[in-house]
């Protein structure tokens, strides 16, 4: 089983929709990372969570530690979200390494 | 802004050759990733590199180098490319060592090895 487990692997969704992207993880964790990837590669780190909840823009992470689980939402959603989105994990104890899931392809449709 | 910037988009090579993967960052950061990406299994980190000249082996080591010989300059080397080498190529930096420290990633180099 994997450290890091994200739900779904893919997901088509209308412009406007309600996103959500989940992510359970296995092991103690110091923090938790959300990214985002464009097709052609380039990545970029859109919150870490150490607990609580996150909000940027349309954008809003949650993490409930006791849990082990993690949500990303988007809110009024728009073909320009349409991206991989990465969960990644930096255990407990390590003090850089992440642990990354395999990522959800979104795709928003006008 | 971070600006992480990789030699080559994309970079076809045969078999036996050896290969260079160049990554530099203008932040003046410490920290240097090299990690591969492929399809089913997410990124994996490859090496990692605290300073210059210092390097620390990751979770997939085998079969590749790295030289740090300028802070900003980080190379990823294939001494001998195989065909299971194939793969997305993506360099990151950090400012600072931590769990809650944001890495910046380059745009990554899809290597074909033939």
């Amino acid at each position: 089983k994997n450290e890091v487990e994200q739900s779904p692997q893919n997901l088509t969704a209308q412009e406007g929709e309600f996103i959500t992207i989940n992510c359970s993880y296995s092991v103690g964790i110091s923090a938790l990372h959300w990214l985002q990837q464009h097709p052609g590669g380039g990545i970029v780190s859109l919150f870490m969570l150490s607990s609580g909840k996150k909000k940027h823009g349309r954008l809003i992470a949650t993490i409930n530690i006791q849990e082990k689980h993690s949500s990303l939402h988007i809110t009024a959603s728009h073909p320009r979200d349409s991206a991989v989105y990465i969960c990644a994990v930096c255990r407990g104890g390590s003090n850089y390494k992440l642990t990354f899931g395999k990522g959800t392809l979104l795709t928003v449709n006008p | 802004d971070v600006k992480v910037t990789q030699s080559s988009r994309y970079l076809v090579k045969r078999t036996g050759e050896k290969v260079f993967l160049e990554c530099v960052q203008d932040m003046d950061h410490e920290n240097m990733f090299w990690y591969r990406q492929d399809p089913g299994l997410g990124l994996r980190l490859i090496y990692f590199s605290y300073d210059v000249k210092m390097k620390e082996k990751g979770d997939i080591p085998e079969g590749y180098s790295v030289s740090r010989e300028k802070k900003e300059r980080f190379s990823l080397i294939l001494e001998s490319a195989s065909t299971n080498q194939t793969s997305m190529y993506l360099c990151a930096s950090s400012e600072r060592l931590g769990s809650t420290d944001t890495q910046y990633f380059g745009p990554g180099t899809r290597l074909t090895v033939l």
